[in-house]
């Protein structure tokens, strides 16, 4: 079984500029999350989507962050204009809940994104 | 609202010894609970969870966890470490009232250093 699928592995771009990074989670989740990694720190939510719906998207700072899930499935996330305190890897992780939070989540690689 | 802690930012074992990592949490709920792994440049991985029942969980890789609610601990254990354990180690909870909205918070994260 594929796992949580995200790219692009690394990216680096100047600050000011537009970036999206994509996902696309395991076949069947219905519930979808981005997740912010700073260095050597723990994983803090950004938003979670239950199927096309944004269920928890407070710590989201929506000046500059969007994101969207179309259909259900895969989901992007944008970041415009990027500031370089946004350097981070950004996580997606999806995970078949249906009401039952005690599923654990599976994530993907990871975007590493650089701010110059 | 919930919380975790991991105490200890770097733990230093040699292999073939047993190996601790340690986590406590705050809840207002009954808590449930997980344990991920993170390798360099990897996504975090599922090692083990509690949900209820045996306060003893036993996980992927050889690894278990004891929790302990009079002490809001649920440490990580390895009979016997291998180098392969050298990894970043983050510990969750997830309340699962619909006060604490669902969500899963993650702690600060330990490093293994497991030397042969």
């Amino acid at each position: 079984e594929a796992g949580v699928v995200q790219s692009p592995r690394y990216k680096i771009i100047e600050k000011k500029q537009p970036v999206a990074f994509w996902c696309n989670p395991i076949s069947g989740h219905n519930t979808l999350y981005w997740y912010l990694q700073n260095l050597g720190q723990g994983p803090e939510l950004l938003i979670r989507y239950e199927n096309e719906e944004a269920v928890d998207d407070s710590q989201l700072p929506k000046d500059r962050f969007s994101a969207e899930r179309l259909k259900g499935v895969d989901s992007t996330l944008k970041i415009q204009p990027a500031e370089l305190g946004d350097s981070a890897v950004y996580l997606c992780a999806s995970s078949l809940e249906g009401g039952q939070p005690y599923n654990e989540q599976f994530f993907g690689p990871g975007t590493r994104l650089t701010v110059l | 609202a919930q919380s975790v802690a991991q105490p200890e930012d770097q733990v230093n074992v040699a292999e073939g010894n047993p190996l601790t990592v340690k986590c406590t949490y705050s809840v207002s709920g009954n808590p449930y609970l997980f344990w991920y792994v993170q390798y360099p440049n990897r996504g975090l991985q599922f090692l083990l969870k509690y949900i209820t029942g045996d306060n003893l969980v036993k996980g992927s890789y050889g690894f278990e966890a004891e929790f302990n609610k009079s002490q809001t601990s649920f440490h990580l254990k390895k009979p016997s470490a291998l180098v392969s354990d050298s990894a970043l180690y983050f510990c969750a909870v997830r309340d699962p009232t619909k006060a604490a909205g669902n969500k899963l918070t993650f702690g600060g994260g330990t490093r293994v250093l497991v030397k042969p």
